[in-house]
């Protein structure tokens, strides 16, 4: 069955860097796209980037542009996510999500890994 | 960028009965590209239907979505006590950018 796993959680300082894994089981890793969302303390749900299944196209959210990237090594079944410059409004849990291919979905969900961004 | 609407915010039911979630688009959303997820406290959300009206694997068929256009909903047409939580549609638009609702609540009356 799909498992995803996030790793890397934590707290930071404001301007400090931080890097996310995601490891990943149970099905063609490199078939398919992958993402990462989050969601801040107590509100609703917010992509943060994608990364095609052979690594060549990522795109993310605005708010996150040249701060984030978006990574993978397909050798490890592993998706990354590294941070940096981090501010206090990217505290939020942050999962991991296989693509739902063809449908722009989110098909499986990791269980999160938390990000705290405080001095 | 679509934004998407979704009503009510909470909604106060009891188990066994029908309830009709609304999700409202600011512009015409490809019904391929609508989803709804399921998210409980403490859990990651959990896809409930693609393609606005195709169930996930697995999602009993007490659930279903419809609809077209800017307007669309999921209805679950027996609430069983392990349906209340909070209920997100999603939508894929190009640049790529994925947008969801701001979640409707699920509570027991």
């Amino acid at each position: 069955q799909v498992q995803l796993v996030e790793s890397g959680g934590g707290v930071v300082q404001p301007g400090r860097s931080l890097r996310l894994s995601c490891a990943a089981s149970g099905f063609t890793f490199t078939t398919f796209a992958m993402h990462w969302v989050r969601q801040a303390p107590g509100k609703g749900l917010e992509w943060v980037a994608v990364i095609s299944g052979d690594g060549r196209d990522k795109y993310y959210t605005d708010s996150v542009k040249g701060r984030f990237t978006i990574s993978r090594d397909n050798s490890k079944n592993t998706l990354y996510l590294q941070m940096n410059n981090l501010r206090a409004e990217d505290t939020a849990v942050y999962y991991c999500a296989k693509d739902g291919s063809g449908y722009g979905s989110f098909e499986f969900w990791g269980q999160g890994a938390l990000v705290t961004v405080s001095s | 960028e679509i934004v998407l609407t979704q009503s009510p915010g909470t909604l106060s039911l009891s188990p066994g009965e029908r309830v009709t979630l609304s999700c409202r688009a600011s512009q015409s959303v490809s019904s391929t590209f609508l989803a709804w997820y399921q998210q409980k406290p403490g859990q990651a959300p959990r896809l409930l239907i693609h393609g606005a009206s195709t169930r996930a694997t697995g999602i009993p068929d007490r659930f279903s979505g419809s609809g077209s256009g800017t307007d669309f909903t999921l209805t679950i047409s027996r609430l069983e006590p392990e349906d209340f939580a909070v209920y997100y549609c999603q939508q894929y638009g190009n640049s790529p950018m994925y947008s969801f609702g701001q979640g409707t609540k699920l509570e027991l009356k």
